[in-house]
């Protein structure tokens, strides 16, 4: 079974640092690897999906990283901005392709 | 170009009634998933389903939990004889295919308080 560890737990910045987020999973035998955010009271905003062929993908200011061999992928996100206070997921799919496991988040507060 | 539709977005019920949660996919995925988030855990796969068939329902308790995605109109979620424990929020999240390839598109959830 898939099992999803995001490191830290909580995450607290001033604006405009540039922070990375980390998860780990267990099986790396996986299709693609999919970051979420996900603002309080709400549903969950698709941010990233790396397939497995790839090692990075990119969106404005985010940029997430996959390493397979290792298990282990990261989310960076550059110059920091008070709307980027949500809790992040990250998400593993099982090998059965029917599910994605997700990691408990990291929330992330950037003061102003 | 709508979402994924979920409702109600919140739904009070006593112990003992039944909560019926509705999921819309997004125009053309077939592929509908339903999740579990309980306060300050987090997000648990119940069951997978495409249109008639329950793919995957590992993750559903045996007991008091049934889905359903007919051939037409919304995927159902029910709860019988709901206890305090099924507090929760329910988010469904849909895809044109299975999961492996595609990604996964949210809805805003469903979120139930028993009284």
């Amino acid at each position: 079974k898939q099992e999803v560890t995001q490191i830290p737990a909580a995450l607290s910045v001033p604006e405009g640092e540039n922070l990375v987020l980390n998860c780990s999973f267990t099986d790396s035998a996986i299709y693609n690897l999919q970051w979420f955010r996900q603002d309080p009271g709400k549903g969950l905003t698709s941010l990233l999906l790396i397939q497995s062929s790839q090692r990075e993908q990119t969106s404005g200011r985010l940029n997430a990283s996959l390493d397979k061999s290792s298990g282990r992928s990261t989310l960076y996100i550059a110059a920091s901005q008070p709307g980027d206070s949500a809790t992040y997921l990250c998400a593993a799919p099982a090998n059965t392709g029917n599910q994605f496991y997700f990691g408990t988040g990291t929330s992330l507060t950037v003061i102003p | 170009n709508a979402g994924v539709m979920q409702n109600p977005r919140h739904l009070v019920r006593r112990r003992g009634q039944e909560a019926r949660l509705r999921c819309s996919p997004m125009k053309g995925h077939s592929h509908v998933y339903w999740y579990r988030q309980l306060p300050e855990e987090g997000l648990k796969f119940m069951v997978y389903l495409q249109k008639e068939n329950i793919i995957d329902e590992s993750g559903m308790p045996k007991e008091r939990f049934s889905a359903e995605f007919p051939k037409e109109g919304p995927s159902i979620l029910r709860i019988q004889q709901v206890v305090r424990g099924d507090s929760a929020a329910y988010f469904c999240a849909s895809s044109p295919g299975r999961t492996g390839a595609n990604v996964l598109t949210f809805g805003a959830g469903s979120r139930l308080t028993v009284l």
